[in-house]
């Protein structure tokens, strides 16, 4: 039973282009999202977050779109570079637990120059 | 400022024989938790310890798996018996007060992977 779902296990983009990661959860009672980058053989490493009371949060290129009567967020990468190569993973924290988060089963990411 | 350094890097065990990671946090963070990547899958919470003491253990099997965090000295994951299933990616993480932080997230190390023959 997966509360936090990316139903894509792979999304290729061209370089310069739009990369839109999408995530599902189940669990309404949550405090923010996260979303974690990782390179082959590397640990997974904090990218962007969202805060459940928002619906939008920007860093540079990427932005974070947060639906909550959908259940819904995604990742925008713009433009694409080919370092974002990578899985990427959304996280929940969700209202029960401060220090659990709950992974989907990540995204691979290929951005081809 | 190192960051989490887990070892080894890669483990190769036969079955029946035991298992021993090591993850020693990041300089400061006191907190520690495990997190395992089966084959095709997301991470999955394992266990959070704090010096000397087991916080929550809700995520690992019930036999054969074990973890500790000594005063001094790396926290040890620590898989008796080893099974072809025990095959996966563990990653240990740490921060310096209890949980994430919503402009944080944890730092992973890079992980030990596990392989079973």
């Amino acid at each position: 039973d997966q509360q936090v779902k990316q139903n894509s296990p792979s999304l290729s983009v061209q370089e310069g282009r739009i990369s839109i990661l999408n995530c599902d959860y189940t669990n309404s009672m949550f405090d923010y999202f996260l979303w974690y980058k990782k390179y082959p053989a590397e640990g997974p490493t904090f990218l962007i977050s969202i805060s459940s009371i928002k619906d939008k949060n920007e860093d540079g290129r990427f932005t974070v779109f947060l639906n909550k009567s959908a259940k819904h967020l995604s990742l925008h990468i713009v433009p694409s570079q080919p370092g974002d190569s990578a899985v990427y993973f959304c996280a929940q924290k969700s209202g029960g637990s401060n220090y659990k988060l709950t992974f989907g089963k990540g995204t691979l990411l290929t951005v081809n120059p | 400022n190192a960051g989490v350094m887990q070892n080894p890097r890669h483990l190769v065990r036969r079955r029946g024989q035991e298992a021993r990671l090591r993850c020693s946090p990041m300089k400061g963070h006191s907190h520690v938790y495990w997190y395992r990547q089966l084959p095709e899958e997301g991470l999955k919470f394992m266990v959070y310890l704090q010096k000397e003491n087991i916080i929550d253990e809700s995520g690992m099997p019930k036999e054969r798996f074990s973890a500790e965090f000594p005063k001094e000295g790396p926290s040890i994951l620590r898989i008796q018996q080893v099974v072809r299933g025990d095959s996966a990616a563990y990653f240990c993480a740490s921060s310096p007060s209890q949980g994430t932080d919503l402009n944080y997230g944890y730092t992973f190390g890079s992980g030990t992977r596990l392989t079973v023959v």
